[in-house]
């Protein structure tokens, strides 16, 4: 059974701060960590998709570093803003996995004004 | 079509009945994923099709849950003799094929509630 963590499960940000939290997962049989932000009654937004050890991808306000060799992945959001208020998944694909994305459980950030 | 829909958004149904869900993928996306999804939880996999090829169930979670794309496009998941913890949403995503790099596109969900 593979085990994605992530964490912490939720987080209360004011505006104009930052923050990071974590995906956790297994470092052997790595393929791909997928990052998505959900916001509630939405689908699932994919942000990144991570391959190679030492990434970091930067969309906006949002980064992601990865590190495959301990099994950890930050997401970064940087100035957070009321819009940035939603679920942030983790998704991890492993090598003897074909195409199955394994998910975390989430990290809820709400932004305050 | 611009993105991935499915039908219906709500099901509402007895226990013991059979319910079909229909994924309506991404036009050009070869590859159509299920997943269940439970309340405040990340979805979970269910099954893939590249194409009509189905090269993965192991996550359908019995032998009552089954899945065609009998036609390499359009999905059905239906869920036969229907319990009530088969309540969830299930989540449907199409990608542009298998590769590492390949995102994910998912659907609104269908929420299936089993009384």
């Amino acid at each position: 059974i593979l085990n994605v963590e992530q964490s912490p499960q939720s987080l209360h940000v004011q505006e104009g701060d930052s923050t990071n939290f974590t995906c956790s997962f297994p470092s052997s049989n790595f393929y791909a960590l997928h990052w998505y932000r959900w916001e509630t009654a939405k689908s699932p937004e994919a942000l990144f998709v991570m391959t190679l050890n030492g990434d970091e991808k930067k969309k906006g306000r949002i980064s992601a570093t990865l590190n495959t060799k301990e099994g950890y992945s930050y997401l970064y959001i940087k100035g957070s803003q009321p819009e940035d208020s939603a679920t942030y998944l983790c998704a991890y694909k492993w090598q003897a996995a074909g195409n199955k994305l394994t998910f975390g459980g989430g990290t809820r950030v709400l932004v305050k004004p | 079509g611009a993105g991935v829909s499915q039908s219906p958004r709500y099901k509402v149904t007895k226990r013991g009945q059979d319910v079909t869900l229909r994924c309506d993928p991404i036009s050009s996306h070869a590859t159509l994923y299920w997943y269940q999804q439970a309340l405040g939880q990340g979805p979970e996999f269910l099954t893939y099709f590249n194409y009509e090829a189905q090269p993965d169930k192991s996550g359908l979670p019995s032998d009552r849950f089954s899945a065609e794309r009998p036609e390499g496009s359009i999905s059905t998941l239906t869920i036969q003799r229907t319990e009530q913890r088969d309540s969830a949403m299930y989540r449907c995503a199409s990608s542009d094929g298998t590769a590492t790099y390949n995102e994910q596109f998912f659907g609104p969900g269908t929420r299936l509630t089993v009384l």
